[in-house]
């Protein structure tokens, strides 16, 4: 059911920009790129998602490849509570306006000191 | 504006025994899904919940099962529990109809703790 891979884990400098990279090569032409963190097991938090244009927030920018098949998520300026394992999900459609969030294993952020 | 709700934050339970888990999702929000987080895994769908009814579901056997109310709150219910239900249960709550798919967003809960023993 898995359609996202991320490398394990990463480690980043504080200060500095963080960059996550995430495969999705299965997706559907329809389907969102999400991307969650989660802290300490606690509930994942929202971070940002597209379809295929890049999208910036307030936490983050999100670039998509023009074929979708990978995307990579920045925090420009990494903070030690950025530190959490980072989630990259695709939104599936499953008929109905009902939809459900398939999660990979994530990446677990190290932001050092 | 009132979050996603759970509770309780942590349950301890035996073999065999029912357990229930509550949830009051996003001030706005009509549509509430179920997770189960193993440790060390990422969060895998049980189910959702919309109009009062379970509309989709995942790869979970019938000892899993759930509930919402009028007010959109809902309840998720494991009967005959084993020592791998032992898990993080999250709730994430949506608006069904948002008025895009773009602003189409899932909000969670900070989870339900059930351990197993």
């Amino acid at each position: 059911d898995a359609k996202t891979t991320q490398p394990p884990s990463m480690d980043c400098a504080e200060g500095r920009a963080a960059n996550l990279p995430c495969n999705h090569s299965t997706i559907s032409g329809n389907e969102y790129v999400y991307w969650y963190r989660q802290i300490h097991s606690q509930g994942p938090q929202y971070i940002i998602h597209g379809l295929k244009n890049n999208e910036t927030n307030e936490m983050a920018s999100l670039i998509i490849t023009e074929d979708r098949k990978s995307s990579t998520l920045i925090l420009p300026h990494a903070t030690l509570r950025d530190t959490a394992v980072y989630y990259c999900i695709v939104r599936v459609y499953l008929g109905g306006a009902t939809n459900k969030l398939i999660f990979g294993t994530g990446t677990l952020l190290a932001v050092q000191p | 504006d009132a979050g996603v709700t759970q509770s309780p934050t942590h349950l301890i339970k035996t073999r065999g025994q029912q357990v229930t888990l509550r949830c009051s999702p996003k001030s706005g929000h009509d549509t509430v899904s179920w997770y189960q987080q193993a440790l060390g895994q990422g969060p895998q769908f049980i189910f959702q919940y919309y109009e009062e009814e379970e509309r989709q579901r995942g790869n979970f056997p019938d000892r899993f099962s759930g509930h919402q109310f009028p007010n959109y709150s809902s309840e998720l219910n494991v009967n005959a529990l084993l020592l791998g239900d032992s898990a993080l249960y999250l709730c994430a709550s949506r608006l069904r109809m948002a008025s895009s798919p773009s602003t189409d967003t899932q909000y969670f809960g900070p989870g339900t703790r059930l351990t197993v023993l």
